[in-house]
Formats: structure tokens, sequence, C-alpha cells
């Protein structure tokens, strides 16, 4: 069975670009995680997908982040424009619901804006 | 919010136990999880504990204690690719998003020497 999918796994970009993140969740999985990984600390939620509806983004900087997850499978997180303090590891994660006690990770995108 | 802590750092010889501390603080407070991640992949699950008391599982054991508001997670006969960091991961609830969020701690780092 495939794992969670990310592309592309690393991204060099400069600032004020913008950047696209893509994942593709395990199949039949319903709910969607983005996780941002600073180095040397533990993943923090940006945003939650239940099928097609984000339902818990209170932690994705809106002004210049957005996601989406069209027909509720692949998801993709965008940055635009991206800042120096964007600079980091971004992870997928999937699990069968939102009371699922396991969440499978994506080997995630290592983003470095210069 | 929520807080949680852990060594930032742990070495242990190869074939010996290594325990990992975590402590936290939280509102609505469902469970204690274990991820363990290698340098450059992914947070790979290990163990969730929901009620009090010790799960087993292989090598690896979890213990919560939800009055003491206190987990470890309990590794045993260590190996080489043991060394990784291990996130405790506390699982609470957010009445605004009708579910359930994880938030990590910073990581233990551990390293296993010959």
């Amino acid at each position: 069975e495939a794992g969670v999918v990310q592309s592309p796994r690393y991204k060099i970009i400069e600032k004020k670009q913008p950047v696209a993140f893509w994942c593709n969740p395990i199949s039949g999985h319903n709910t969607l995680y983005w996780y941002l990984q600073n180095l040397g600390q533990g993943p923090e939620l940006l945003i939650r997908y239940e099928n097609e509806e984000a339902v818990d983004d209170s932690q994705l900087p809106k002004d210049r982040f957005s996601a989406e997850r069209l027909k509720g499978v692949d998801s993709t997180l965008k940055i635009q424009p991206a800042e120096l303090g964007d600079s980091a590891v971004y992870l997928c994660a999937s699990s069968l619901g939102p009371v699922a006690n396991e969440q499978f990770f994506g080997p995630g995108t290592r983003l470095t804006v210069l | 919010g929520q807080s949680l802590e852990q060594p930032s750092e742990v070495t242990a010889v190869e074939g010996a136990i290594v325990q990992i501390n975590c402590t936290y603080q939280t509102s609505g407070f469902y469970g204690l999880s274990w991820y363990q991640q290698h340098d450059g992949g992914a947070p790979t699950f290990l163990s969730y504990n929901g009620l009090d008391g010790l799960e087993e599982t292989g090598r690896f054991s979890s213990f919560l204690s939800r009055s003491d508001s206190y987990g470890y997670l309990l590794l045993q006969e260590l190996q080489m690719k043991d060394s990784a960091s291990y996130f405790c991961a506390v699982r609470d609830g957010h009445s605004g998003a009708g579910s359930y969020q994880l938030t990590f701690g910073k990581g233990t780092k551990l390293s296993v020497i010959p």
C-alpha cells in the first residue's frame, strides 16, 4: 500500500516568489493535515481537512498561505509571497478519520527561501 | 494553551534500556502519542495512550499517568537504528473544531552508541 506522497521533496526560491506543495494522502483517508516543522522542533499544525472541507485552519497565516483539497483527495498548500522565515519542512499527513489514533506522514517538502 | 516538556537529547549504549519522559499541560486532554523521526524522514507513529497504564509493542513501551500529566516512552534492547528523534504529542479537543488536534513536543534526539 502506498504511503502519503508529497512533491517536490526540495524547493529553493527567492523571497517574494510564490511556491506550492502537493500532497496525495493514503487512499481512503478522509482526514488530511498540513504541518510545518522547523529545525529542531516538532510538527505544528497549519490546517486540517475533513474530505474537502477545511475544519481547522486557525494556525494558517492567511495573509500569505492558502490551501485547497479539491474532490477531497489531493491537496495543495501555497505560499505567496514567500518570506525568509518560511524556510522549513512542510509535512502532509492523513488519517482514517478525525479521531484515529495514528496519523501517517509523508516525507515532507524542504523549503529554502533565499 | 498547550505545552509539552521532554529532554532535548539522550545518549544510550546499544543493548541498553532508555526512558524518554514527557510532561504536559493542556485542557481537554484525550491522550498521548509518540512518534519517531529519523533525520530527513517522516514522523512515524509508535504508540498511543488514552488511559493510564503501560502499552507494550515489541521493544517499545509507553506509559501514561493522567493525574500527573506525565508519560514516558521506554525503549529496550537498543539498536543503532533506534537513533532518531522521538516526539510526544498531546491529543486534545477543540470545541470550535469539533474534533481532536495533536500538539507535538520539541522532540528528544536519541543517540545510540556502540
